[in-house]
């Protein structure tokens, strides 16, 4: 089975700055997909940026970025000149590739509750 | 924001009542999920559908029972609620079985059993 390991429960970044929040993750796949979702307080959450396995570049989405090690199982977002608005709990979360009963649901790690300081 | 929607957003209810927590979505989505979440804590999949009559457990074990009549619409009913069941719990679909793309998700009902 897979896990997902975020082991900063609360990180604070301010407002302007950058932060890096750091996700693991353990899997016999080869191919799969890895996800950072955003969670605001109590509002739905939202995915902030998605990578796939077999795509050696790191994907970015304006302020995000992410640097997938595949290799060593491991998948950071940065997050750029932060925001108010990137106050929020960040989930990474991985999803197999293959087929097969329950292999599309998301396994997700703790959670990183993320503070922007003004 | 995606059109999945949760009713009710907060419910307080006694022991051993019947409740149903409604999720809807209008994308057309075949797949949908149900997700347990305690506070401050990661997302747990509890029941699971493919498109309609099909729903399978996922992989936290729950009392609670799902249905999937209708491509829309996937209640999650627990027929004895008890103080064990608070929690916070997300629906969510997605559009396609293979491929890159991503869950949406709805904004939680946040259970209290008293």
């Amino acid at each position: 089975a897979q896990t997902v390991t975020q082991s900063q429960p609360e990180m604070s970044v301010q407002e302007a700055e950058t932060v890096t929040l750091s996700c693991t993750y353990d899997t016999s796949e080869s191919d799969y997909y890895l996800f950072w979702y955003k969670q605001p307080p109590s509002r739905q959450m939202i995915l902030v940026i998605r990578q796939e396995a077999y795509k050696q570049q790191n994907a970015t989405e304006n302020r995000f970025s992410v640097n997938f090690q595949k290799a060593a199982k491991s998948f950071s977002l940065k997050i750029s000149d932060s925001q108010l608005g990137d106050a929020a709990m960040y989930f990474c979360a991985y999803r197999s590739r293959l087929g097969g009963a329950g292999s599309y649901q998301l396994t997700f790690g703790k959670g990183t509750k993320l503070s922007v300081i003004p | 924001e995606a059109d999945i929607y949760q009713t009710p957003r907060y419910l307080v209810i006694g022991t051993g009542k019947k409740i149903t927590l409604e999720c809807s979505q209008t994308m057309g989505h075949d797949k949908m999920y149900w997700y347990q979440q305690d506070p401050g804590m990661e997302l747990h999949l509890i029941h699971y559908s493919y498109g309609v009559n099909s729903t399978e457990k996922g992989d936290l074990s729950s009392e609670s029972t799902v249905s999937r009549i209708r491509t829309e619409h996937f209640p999650l009913t627990l027929e004895s609620a008890r103080p064990s069941h608070t929690s916070q719990y997300l629906c969510a679909s997605q559009p396609d079985l293979q491929g890159n793309t991503e869950a949406f998700f709805g904004q939680g009902t946040r259970l209290t059993v008293v």
